[in-house]
């Protein structure tokens, strides 16, 4: 069975600092997806990135970058000079290629960027 | 820009009715699927559909079924509503082969059952 854990609850940073995110999951597929995802206070998820399980190299976009480490089963994501936009529940996922490839997600990470 | 849009923002509805909660999307897309959000929980599979008129079960599906008869629509039933089914209700869809990435998902409606 597939697992995503975001140990992090909820975590607070003042405004321009860096945060990271953490993300760990299980699976015994050795192919898979990873998925990070945001959603902010209007509710509706905005996808940020996919990730190949083959794919280990680091991704950055702009202030985003993600570090996945297959070694460690983790997936982490990095929001540089953090802003109050930025503000929002980021959830992990893992998707199973094999079968229906259902989408597993974790439980969030509440993250509030203050002025 | 793909547009998922969920009928009702908030929803209200007495133990035992019969409750839809609708979702259409506009880009044709093949994948469309229902989950539910419950803090600390996450987001939990309830059933999904790859064509009209098919679907699957998710990882919770029990007290819920679908419905597909139009490409576009992807309705979620319950046929009788219970309280332990109040919660954050999410629709998405997906052109891509199911699992790979489906990057669109409606705002939610947010079911309260009284």
């Amino acid at each position: 069975a597939q697992k995503v854990t975001q140990a992090q609850t909820e975590i607070s940073v003042v405004e321009k600092e860096d945060v990271t995110l953490d993300c760990v999951y299980e699976t015994r597929d050795t192919t898979y997806y990873l998925f990070w995802y945001k959603q902010p206070p209007s509710g509706e998820l905005v996808f940020l990135i996919r990730r190949n399980s083959f794919d280990e190299q680091n991704e950055i976009s702009g202030r985003y970058s993600w570090n996945f480490q297959k070694s460690t089963s983790s997936f982490n994501f990095t929001i540089t000079a953090s802003q109050v936009v930025d503000s929002a529940v980021y959830f992990c996922a893992l998707s199973e290629v094999s079968g229906y490839q259902k989408v597993t997600f974790g439980t969030g990470t509440k993250l509030q960027v203050i002025p | 820009d793909v547009k998922v849009t969920q009928s009702s923002r908030y929803l209200v509805k007495r133990t035992g009715e019969k409750v839809f909660l609708e979702c259409v999307q506009d880009m044709d897309h093949e994948n469309m699927f229902w989950y539910r959000q419950d803090p600390g929980l996450g987001l939990r599979l309830i059933y999904f559909s790859y064509d009209v008129k098919m679907k699957e079960k998710g990882d919770i599906p029990e007290g819920y079924s679908v419905s597909r008869e139009k490409k576009e629509r992807f309705s979620l039933i319950l046929e009788s509503a219970s309280t332990n089914q109040t919660s954050m209700y999410l629709c998405a869809s997906d052109a891509s082969r199911p699992g790979t990435g489906f990057g669109t998902f409606g705002s939610g409606t947010r079911l309260t059952v009284v």
